[in-house]
């Protein structure tokens, strides 16, 4: 079952504006990281919040992370057309002590941002 | 070298056909993962391989086939699919022990 629910599905803003997305998911994690993914393409790594961190930026964006309520958002200021893309979030699973993560992915928020 | 490459781009087979798709990597990288995306859904895990040994597969039905033959390259050999396996592969790479994973481009899968 996917570890992480993102909301909005789809946001659609214009240029200049900030795009929000919130992640949630069901079980403890050691971190979470954010990854886009321009249309039909390879996913790229964003940012990565790890469980005792709160708050963190990479230029224009801001990943918080409440591991109280098991959400994460993310902040995109000053959006940009070429923002356009699809967000995830992913969690990492380790089991049987392996110690690599199996990413669980969130379902994604579709960002358009009209120019 | 921070790059993984897929090759073909896209791959149009029959549901008799044999296929392989190609995954390369040179960052050094021992863990190496096939992902399998249907539109606009998030991918999902198929294999993850460990120094070059299977340490995941995901109940992923045999006609798919996993190959990690050195630890630059990951292949994904295809037989008797079904049209239900159209979709976009996805192959990473990541440091064992690191959870940042660095994702190729992907192989459009089209079977008729």
């Amino acid at each position: 079952s996917q570890q992480g629910e993102e909301d909005p599905q789809a946001l659609s803003i214009q240029e200049g504006e900030n795009a929000t997305m919130n992640c949630s998911y069901k079980t403890s994690i050691n971190n979470l990281q954010w990854y886009r993914q321009n249309s039909g393409r390879g996913l790229v790594h964003l940012i990565l919040i790890r469980s005792n961190e709160r708050e963190k930026h990479s230029g224009r964006l801001r990943v918080t992370l409440d591991t109280s309520k098991k959400s994460s958002s993310l902040l995109i200021t000053a959006s940009r057309a070429a923002d356009t893309a699809s967000y995830f979030c992913a969690t990492p699973q380790y089991a049987g002590g392996t110690s690599y993560g199996k990413l669980t992915f969130g379902q994604g928020t579709i960002l358009t941002v009209h120019p | 070298d921070t790059e993984v490459t897929q090759t073909p781009k896209h791959l149009v087979m029959g549901m008799t056909n044999k296929k392989s798709l190609k995954c390369e990597q040179h960052m050094g990288h021992r863990a190496m993962y096939w992902y399998k995306q249907k539109a606009k859904k998030p991918p999902e895990l198929m294999f993850v391989y460990s120094y070059e040994k299977l340490s995941i597969n995901e109940s992923v039905p045999s006609r798919f086939s996993p190959e990690c033959p050195n630890s630059s390259l990951l292949n994904l050999h295809l037989h008797a699919l079904q049209p239900e396996d159209s979709a976009l592969y996805l192959c990473a790479s990541s440091q064992v022990g690191k959870e940042t994973q660095y994702f190729g481009p992907g192989t459009r899968l089209l079977v008729l």
